[in-house]
């Protein structure tokens, strides 16, 4: 059965400070996996896919199937980016496009 | 901000009754999903389904149960014999072909 874990659960930096957020799976078949971000008061929302190689809102995550990690990074943090963060995996490919999540991490980043 | 919708955003119930959740798309989206949001925990599929009349579990069904009547509605219900019903049910939606979910906002039950 596929798995991910997200091993902080609170994540505080300083404005300007890089900041990673870990993000763990295993999973027998190819993944597909994917940040989702939920701002205060706001909606669930996707954030960035592996398949995509996307850079959103200065956001950065490889998949390194090696270590079988898709850790989400960003060079200089931004106060906007306080947020809860889940990380997730999918099955199924797109016909099913079942969600696995993480525990999720609450960033926080301090003026 | 329409896209997906869910009502009430708050449920209270007592211990033994059913309760139904409501959740509406105008997206015209073929999939949708229930997920149960507990803290620490992450997000857990309830339930998914595809298409109109069809619906598998997810990998916490016990306890609930959908419908899928029509294409843009997929309500749930929570019935008396989850064990632990109080939590944040968040319902979604994706397009065939997609990867991409979209999330309503969510509505918080409370059963005591």
């Amino acid at each position: 059965a596929q798995r991910v874990t997200q091993p902080e659960k609170l994540l505080s930096v300083f404005k300007g400070a890089p900041v990673e957020l870990k993000c763990n799976y295993s999973y027998s078949g190819s993944p597909e996996l994917f940040w989702y971000v939920q701002y205060s008061r706001q909606r669930l929302q996707l954030l960035l896919r592996h398949i995509s190689r996307e850079s959103i809102k200065g956001f950065t995550a490889d998949l390194n199937k090696g270590e079988t990690s898709f850790h989400l990074k960003k060079p200089f943090a931004q106060e906007e980016d306080s947020a809860m963060y889940y990380c997730a995996l999918s099955s199924g490919g797109t016909s099913y496009g079942k969600l696995t999540f993480g525990q999720g991490t609450i960033l926080t980043v301090h003026p | 901000d329409g896209g997906i919708t869910q009502s009430p955003k708050y449920l209270f119930r007592k211990e033994g009754q059913n309760v139904t959740l409501s959740c509406e798309q105008n997206l015209n989206h073929d999939a949708m999903y229930w997920y149960r949001q507990d803290p620490g925990q992450g997000l857990r599929l309830i339930y998914y389904s595809q298409i109109v009349n069809d619906f598998q579990k997810g990998d916490i069904a016990e306890g609930y149960s959908v419908s899928r009547e029509k294409k843009e509605s997929f309500p749930l219900t929570v019935t008396s014999a989850q064990k632990n019903p109080t939590a944040f049910y968040l319902c979604a939606s994706k397009e065939a072909g997609t990867y991409e979910q979209y999330f309503g906002p969510g509505t918080r039950l409370t059963v005591t």
